[in-house]
């Protein structure tokens, strides 16, 4: 079965910090993509970083990276230099073989002046 | 813009009366990926076409919904005999077939069932 895990229900970062938002899953397929996407308040999915299971490197948006731990099966998303804008609700998920996204129950950022 | 456009953004409907939202993906896209999300929930998937072909429904799709792709294009999804239980976000997502298909959304429909 496939799964995504969000522990952190809701954080806190200061403007111009840098903010580490958890993800684990768990799939017994070998190959899979993981996805991290920000919901604001006005509710549209925005996709932010993409992470394949053979890719060797980490994963680089701009101000996103994905902190991904094949072994320990995380793939957290870092946010440096936060700004007020990234305020919003941030969901991992991922696809395994066959074509349904698995969604985690997300995260709520909060972003302090 | 050429992003995922889904139509009305908002409906407020009662109970036991039918509604149907649309999807317009996009342009180039060939899959189309119907989700509902509730409070406090990541969107759960419900089913998804390829083209014109709907190729996988959820078990949490009921025989009251209906989902339709007719030229491949835009999509609408039907609900019948609304419950209240139906009062949710109903997204809407398109991608290429290719690589890991990243998914597009769409703004999503808020539905109320009173």
């Amino acid at each position: 079965a496939q799964k995504i895990t969000q522990t952190q229900p809701g954080m806190f970062v200061q403007e111009k910090e840098a903010v580490t938002l958890d993800c684990t899953y768990d799939t017994s397929d070998p190959s899979y993509g993981l996805f991290w996407y920000k919901q604001p308040s006005s509710g549209e999915m925005i996709f932010l970083i993409y992470q394949g299971s053979y890719d060797q490197q980490n994963a680089t948006e701009g101000r996103y990276s994905l902190n991904f731990q094949k072994a320990r099966k995380s793939a957290n998303l870092v946010i440096s230099a936060s700004q007020l804008g990234d305020s919003a609700m941030y969901f991992c998920a991922m696809r395994a073989t066959g074509n349904q996204f698995y969604f985690g129950t997300g995260t709520s950022l909060t972003v302090i002046p | 813009d050429t992003g995922v456009s889904q139509d009305p953004r908002h409906k407020i409907t009662k109970r036991g009366q039918n509604v149907t939202f649309r999807c317009d993906p996009i342009s180039e896209h060939n899959r189309l990926y119907w989700y509902r999300q509730t409070l406090g929930q990541g969107p759960e998937f419900l089913t998804y076409f390829q083209n014109e072909a709907q190729l996988e429904k959820s078990r949490l799709l009921s025989d009251r919904f209906s989902a339709e792709r007719p030229k491949g294009s835009f999509s609408t999804l039907e609900i019948q005999r609304t419950e209240q239980g139906d009062s949710a976000m109903y997204l809407c997502a398109s991608s290429l077939v290719s690589g890991w298909e990243t998914q597009y959304f769409g703004p999503g429909t808020r539905l109320l069932v009173l």
